[in-house]
């Protein structure tokens, strides 16, 4: 069965950045496109943007581009998600999803890795 | 950016009671290619959100038939017939036609 596992919850101080790591298994990695998504109480779920495993091809929302870089590790099945100059508001939870290659939505999800900016 | 949103917030309903969500877009989801990439997702408490429902009104697998998704350009309705206890959690709709948007979620309260 599909499954993607994400990394630990992340406490971090402002100006610095963190990491994220969703590595795939039960499917060919590199056949499905992957989504990363910010859900916080107040903004409910965002989009920050997608990423082709296969090629490394990446498309951003507008809000996240510079706020966010998407990347693969192709011999690990491993997507990761780097977040950098983080403030208060980089709080959330940030998903990774699979993109369905036959329903062309997230048809898939991690358990969520929670992200904490405080000083 | 494409707003989609969702009425009512909130919903209390109870055993075998059937509920309908409303989603509205604020464009078209009509695709140039003819699909229109209006999905539902579930997001049970404590849990990451689940594919209830892709391409208006196609059944992911495994999701249970009391599940139902109708509409087309701007206007989309889920539907739940008989509501069952393991349905609580919050409904968002969620666009692909277009860079993705989510809906502001309902919460489905059991009575």
């Amino acid at each position: 069965q599909v499954q993607l596992q994400q990394s630990g919850a992340e406490l971090v101080k402002p100006g610095t950045s963190v990491k994220l790591s969703c590595k795939a298994s039960g499917y060919t990695f590199t056949s499905n496109h992957m989504n990363w998504i910010k859900q916080t109480t107040g903004q409910g779920l965002e989009w920050i943007g997608i990423i082709n495993p296969g090629s490394g091809g990446t498309s951003y929302n507008v809000k996240f581009k510079g706020k966010a870089t998407l990347t693969v590790d192709k011999s690990s099945s491993t997507a990761f998600m780097q977040l950098s100059s983080l403030t208060p508001e980089d709080s959330a939870v940030y998903y990774c999803a699979r993109h369905g290659s036959s329903s062309y939505v997230m048809d898939a999800w991690g358990q969520g890795a929670s992200v904490t900016v405080s000083s | 950016d494409v707003v989609l949103t969702q009425t009512p917030p909130t919903l209390s309903a109870t055993i075998g009671q059937s509920v309908s969500i409303s989603c509205r877009s604020s464009q078209s989801l009509l695709h140039s290619n003819g699909n229109t990439y209006l999905n539902w997702l579930l997001q049970r408490p404590g849990q990451p959100p689940q594919l209830l429902i892709y391409l208006v009104s196609r059944l992911e697998s495994g999701v249970p038939n009391r599940f139902s998704g109708s509409g087309s350009g701007t206007d989309f309705t889920l539907k739940i017939s008989g509501v069952e206890a393991e349905d609580l959690g919050v409904y968002y709709c969620v666009q692909s036609t277009h860079a993705p948007t989510f809906g502001s979620g309902t919460k489905l309260e059991i009575k």
